[in-house]
Protein backbone atom coordinates (compact mmCIF):
# COMPACT_ATOMS: atom_id res chain seq x y z
CA UNK A 1 0.00 0.00 0.00
CA UNK A 2 1.47 3.23 -1.18
CA UNK A 3 -0.99 5.83 0.20
CA UNK A 4 -0.56 7.64 3.66
CA UNK A 5 -0.59 6.01 6.81
CA UNK A 6 -0.84 6.83 10.13
CA UNK A 7 -0.68 4.77 13.71
CA UNK A 8 -1.79 4.34 15.76
CA UNK A 9 -5.38 4.20 14.40
CA UNK A 10 -6.95 4.67 18.00
CA UNK A 11 -5.76 5.67 21.74
CA UNK A 12 -7.50 5.83 24.53
CA UNK A 13 -5.68 8.39 27.10
CA UNK A 14 -6.39 9.77 30.50
CA UNK A 15 -6.45 13.36 30.91
CA UNK A 16 -3.11 14.30 31.69
CA UNK A 17 -1.18 11.91 29.87
CA UNK A 18 0.98 12.63 26.39
CA UNK A 19 0.27 11.20 23.53
CA UNK A 20 2.53 11.01 20.15
CA UNK A 21 0.89 10.01 16.55
CA UNK A 22 3.02 9.37 13.99
CA UNK A 23 2.49 9.40 9.96
CA UNK A 24 3.98 8.46 6.93
CA UNK A 25 3.34 10.24 3.78
CA UNK A 26 3.28 9.21 0.42
CA UNK A 27 7.20 8.57 -0.32
CA UNK A 28 7.23 11.31 -3.00
CA UNK A 29 5.27 14.23 -1.85
CA UNK A 30 7.18 16.63 0.03
CA UNK A 31 4.01 18.74 1.47
CA UNK A 32 2.82 17.16 4.51
CA UNK A 33 -0.34 18.49 6.62
CA UNK A 34 -2.47 17.85 10.32
CA UNK A 35 -5.81 18.37 10.27
CA UNK A 36 -8.12 17.59 13.41
CA UNK A 37 -11.82 16.71 12.82
CA UNK A 38 -14.55 16.22 15.44
CA UNK A 39 -17.70 14.74 15.15
CA UNK A 40 -20.06 16.14 12.71
CA UNK A 41 -17.47 19.19 11.32
CA UNK A 42 -14.84 19.54 8.69
CA UNK A 43 -11.31 18.61 9.06
CA UNK A 44 -9.30 21.61 10.45
CA UNK A 45 -6.22 23.01 9.51
CA UNK A 46 -3.32 22.39 12.60
CA UNK A 47 0.14 22.60 10.44
CA UNK A 48 2.28 22.33 7.62
CA UNK A 49 5.29 20.82 6.85
CA UNK A 50 7.28 21.52 3.43
CA UNK A 51 10.11 18.61 3.57
CA UNK A 52 11.25 19.07 6.88
CA UNK A 53 10.54 22.69 7.42
CA UNK A 54 7.43 23.87 9.80
CA UNK A 55 6.15 26.76 7.85
CA UNK A 56 2.89 27.18 9.06
CA UNK A 57 1.02 26.83 12.40
CA UNK A 58 -2.57 27.27 13.35
CA UNK A 59 -3.80 29.23 16.19
CA UNK A 60 -5.89 25.44 17.03
CA UNK A 61 -2.12 24.26 17.86
CA UNK A 62 -1.38 25.39 22.03
CA UNK A 63 1.60 25.47 23.60
CA UNK A 64 0.95 21.50 24.12
CA UNK A 65 0.88 20.63 20.51
CA UNK A 66 4.17 19.89 18.86
CA UNK A 67 4.77 18.56 15.67
CA UNK A 68 8.02 17.32 14.03
CA UNK A 69 9.54 16.08 10.90
CA UNK A 70 12.97 15.25 11.06
CA UNK A 71 14.02 14.12 8.05
CA UNK A 72 11.09 15.35 5.68
CA UNK A 73 9.70 12.03 5.56
CA UNK A 74 7.54 10.71 8.18
CA UNK A 75 6.09 13.10 11.05
CA UNK A 76 5.19 13.21 14.07
CA UNK A 77 2.47 15.42 16.10
CA UNK A 78 2.95 15.24 20.45
CA UNK A 79 -0.04 16.33 22.49
CA UNK A 80 1.31 16.97 26.01
CA UNK A 81 -0.80 17.03 28.75
CA UNK A 82 -4.24 15.98 27.46
CA UNK A 83 -7.69 17.67 27.59
CA UNK A 84 -10.83 15.76 26.78
CA UNK A 85 -11.10 18.83 24.53
CA UNK A 86 -8.44 17.18 22.44
CA UNK A 87 -10.73 13.98 21.88
CA UNK A 88 -10.66 13.94 18.24
CA UNK A 89 -9.59 12.31 14.78
CA UNK A 90 -5.73 13.58 13.90
CA UNK A 91 -5.51 13.25 10.15
CA UNK A 92 -2.50 13.41 8.38
CA UNK A 93 -2.13 14.18 4.57
CA UNK A 94 0.52 14.86 2.10
CA UNK A 95 0.74 16.28 -1.27
CA UNK A 96 3.68 16.55 -4.51
CA UNK A 97 5.38 19.93 -4.71
CA UNK A 98 3.28 22.64 -5.68
CA UNK A 99 0.47 21.51 -3.37
CA UNK A 100 -2.45 20.61 -5.60
CA UNK A 101 -4.48 17.49 -4.42
CA UNK A 102 -3.88 16.49 -0.67
CA UNK A 103 -4.20 12.85 -0.20
CA UNK A 104 -5.56 11.91 3.63
CA UNK A 105 -4.75 8.85 6.01
CA UNK A 106 -6.90 7.17 8.19
CA UNK A 107 -6.41 8.42 11.29
CA UNK A 108 -5.75 8.77 14.37
CA UNK A 109 -8.66 9.01 16.41
CA UNK A 110 -7.67 9.70 20.23
CA UNK A 111 -9.91 9.56 23.26
CA UNK A 112 -9.29 11.74 26.38
CA UNK A 113 -11.25 9.96 29.23
CA UNK B 1 -11.70 34.43 6.54
CA UNK B 2 -13.38 32.53 5.03
CA UNK B 3 -17.23 31.23 5.06
CA UNK B 4 -17.70 27.85 3.20
CA UNK B 5 -21.49 26.88 3.47
CA UNK B 6 -23.03 23.66 2.71
CA UNK B 7 -25.94 22.06 3.08
CA UNK B 8 -26.00 19.78 6.59
CA UNK B 9 -27.92 16.98 5.14
CA UNK B 10 -29.47 15.57 2.22
CA UNK B 11 -31.27 12.61 0.89
CA UNK B 12 -31.85 11.06 -2.26
CA UNK B 13 -33.50 7.39 -4.06
CA UNK B 14 -30.95 5.29 -5.72
CA UNK B 15 -30.84 5.94 -9.28
CA UNK B 16 -31.73 9.00 -8.89
CA UNK B 17 -29.08 12.95 -9.69
CA UNK B 18 -28.08 14.80 -6.61
CA UNK B 19 -26.65 17.90 -6.37
CA UNK B 20 -24.57 19.09 -3.33
CA UNK B 21 -24.49 23.33 -3.42
CA UNK B 22 -21.34 25.17 -1.43
CA UNK B 23 -20.84 28.82 -1.02
CA UNK B 24 -18.12 30.50 -0.02
CA UNK B 25 -16.48 33.72 0.61
CA UNK B 26 -12.69 34.05 1.36
CA UNK B 27 -10.63 36.76 0.80
CA UNK B 28 -8.21 35.48 -1.83
CA UNK B 29 -9.56 32.45 -3.80
CA UNK B 30 -7.30 29.26 -5.68
CA UNK B 31 -9.33 26.38 -5.94
CA UNK B 32 -12.10 24.35 -4.70
CA UNK B 33 -12.32 20.76 -3.57
CA UNK B 34 -14.47 17.99 -3.33
CA UNK B 35 -13.88 15.31 -0.93
CA UNK B 36 -15.68 12.40 -0.19
CA UNK B 37 -15.75 10.73 3.36
CA UNK B 38 -17.69 7.65 4.85
CA UNK B 39 -18.04 7.79 8.64
CA UNK B 40 -15.09 6.89 10.57
CA UNK B 41 -13.06 6.66 7.28
CA UNK B 42 -10.51 9.55 5.96
CA UNK B 43 -11.56 11.95 2.92
CA UNK B 44 -10.95 10.89 -0.20
CA UNK B 45 -10.70 13.33 -3.16
CA UNK B 46 -12.98 13.11 -5.90
CA UNK B 47 -12.86 16.91 -7.93
CA UNK B 48 -10.68 19.84 -8.32
CA UNK B 49 -11.65 23.30 -9.66
CA UNK B 50 -10.08 26.04 -10.26
CA UNK B 51 -11.24 27.74 -13.23
CA UNK B 52 -15.06 28.48 -13.89
CA UNK B 53 -16.99 25.87 -15.51
CA UNK B 54 -18.13 22.28 -14.90
CA UNK B 55 -15.26 18.78 -14.47
CA UNK B 56 -16.89 15.90 -15.46
CA UNK B 57 -15.43 12.69 -13.90
CA UNK B 58 -17.87 9.15 -14.61
CA UNK B 59 -21.20 9.46 -12.08
CA UNK B 60 -19.45 13.36 -10.24
CA UNK B 61 -19.20 16.54 -11.86
CA UNK B 62 -18.09 20.12 -10.03
CA UNK B 63 -19.01 23.21 -11.22
CA UNK B 64 -17.55 26.60 -10.55
CA UNK B 65 -18.13 30.34 -10.84
CA UNK B 66 -15.48 32.25 -8.73
CA UNK B 67 -17.53 34.98 -9.20
CA UNK B 68 -20.61 33.85 -7.30
CA UNK B 69 -18.25 32.11 -5.00
CA UNK B 70 -20.31 29.14 -5.78
CA UNK B 71 -19.83 25.37 -6.24
CA UNK B 72 -21.60 22.43 -6.58
CA UNK B 73 -21.16 18.68 -7.00
CA UNK B 74 -23.23 16.10 -9.11
CA UNK B 75 -23.75 12.36 -8.22
CA UNK B 76 -25.90 10.56 -11.09
CA UNK B 77 -27.34 7.55 -11.28
CA UNK B 78 -26.91 7.14 -7.23
CA UNK B 79 -26.10 3.68 -5.53
CA UNK B 80 -26.41 2.88 -2.20
CA UNK B 81 -22.27 3.05 -1.43
CA UNK B 82 -22.45 6.91 -2.29
CA UNK B 83 -24.08 7.22 1.23
CA UNK B 84 -21.26 9.37 2.90
CA UNK B 85 -20.43 13.09 3.78
CA UNK B 86 -19.54 15.44 1.20
CA UNK B 87 -16.71 18.19 2.31
CA UNK B 88 -16.30 21.22 0.20
CA UNK B 89 -12.81 22.95 0.53
CA UNK B 90 -11.29 26.29 -0.23
CA UNK B 91 -7.29 26.73 -1.00
CA UNK B 92 -7.07 30.24 -0.56
CA UNK B 93 -4.34 32.14 -2.22
CA UNK B 94 -1.33 32.34 -0.30
CA UNK B 95 -2.31 29.58 1.82
CA UNK B 96 -1.24 26.05 1.69
CA UNK B 97 -3.86 24.35 3.71
CA UNK B 98 -7.38 23.50 2.79
CA UNK B 99 -10.66 25.31 4.73
CA UNK B 100 -13.21 22.74 5.16
CA UNK B 101 -16.78 22.80 5.37
CA UNK B 102 -18.71 21.00 7.67
CA UNK B 103 -19.69 18.80 5.11
CA UNK B 104 -23.35 17.28 3.63
CA UNK B 105 -23.97 13.97 5.14
CA UNK B 106 -25.95 12.41 2.03
CA UNK B 107 -28.30 9.53 2.63
CA UNK B 108 -29.18 7.45 -0.54
CA UNK B 109 -32.43 5.39 0.19
CA UNK B 110 -33.76 2.56 -2.04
Amino acid sequence: DTGVSQDPRHKITKRGQNVTFRCDPISEHNRLYWYRQTLGQGPEFLTYFQNEAQLEKSRLLSDRFSAERPKGSFSTLEIQRTEQGDSAMYLCASSLPGGGEQYFGPGTRLTVT
Amino acid sequence: GQNIDQPTEMTATEGAIVQINCTYQTSGFNGLFWYQQHAGEAPTFLSYNVLDGLEEKGRFSSFLSRSKGYSYLLLKELQMKDSASYLCAVLKAGANNLFFGTGTRLTVIP
